[in-house]
């Protein structure tokens, strides 16, 4: 599997936004780039994925790198709720369903 | 709809004991995925299943585990005999084809 890079740590204040980077330099063609979290003491929670075009819907945006080397998820108004970890994961378009989660990026939100 | 539905919550046996976990996945989700969360090893895929049929089981760690999926809304994880390095929490997910995996609230295991 490919493998991407995140900070380990992030802190935001409340109502601010927040833009979680992940790098995926060795992405290849039909990679595509998925965001999950997980919430303390809950299950993963999908939020947004892409191929090559930038990405929005009710949680998130996603930006892509014009290469795809690297990819941006952005929290437009952070709230405590949204203190979780930030899984970044390349999942294959092929046959492939497998998620691998690295360690994530935690972000904490100051109030 | 319901969502993931696991049971029980949190599970606490005794080494060599045999412990079943349990697993609904969401109605018309043709996959299902075991994955297991340790502080060290992080989140990993133990197995998953599409309409039933067992796909990729290579993240299993060993044959004292085996899972089941006798028919399209239940399954489950076996352990036995269970040890205490088998202490984690389990999550059981669902998708719909390549849409995105739902995952349920886990179990947490304690082996002593």
């Amino acid at each position: 599997d490919a493998k991407t890079t995140q900070p380990n740590s992030m802190e935001s204040n409340e109502e601010e936004p927040v833009h979680l980077p992940c790098n995926h330099s060795t992405i290849s063609g039909t990679d595509y780039i998925h965001w999950y979290r997980q919430l303390p003491s809950q299950g993963p929670e999908y939020v947004i994925h892409g191929l090559t075009s930038n990405v929005n819907n009710r949680m998130a945006s996603l930006a892509i790198a014009e290469d795809r080397k690297s990819s941006t998820l952005i929290l437009h108004r952070a709230t405590l709720r949204d203190a979780a970890v930030y899984y970044c994961i390349l999942r294959d378009g092929g046959s492939n369903y497998k998620l691998t989660f690295g360690k994530g990026t935690l972000l904490t939100v100051n109030p | 709809d319901a969502g993931v539905i696991q049971s029980p919550r949190h599970e606490v046996t005794e080494m060599g004991q045999e412990v079943t976990l349990r697993c609904k996945p969401i109605s018309g989700h043709d996959y299902l995925f075991w994955y297991r969360q340790t502080m060290m090893r992080g989140l990993e895929l133990l197995i998953y299943f599409n309409n039933n049929v067992p796909i990729d089981d290579s993240g299993m760690p060993e044959d004292r585990f085996s899972a089941k999926m006798p028919n399209a809304s239940f399954s489950t994880l076996k352990i036995q005999p269970s040890e205490p390095r088998d202490s984690a929490v389990y999550f059981c997910a669902s998708s719909l084809g390549r849409a995105p995996q739902y995952f349920g609230p886990g179990t947490r295991l304690t082996v002593l």
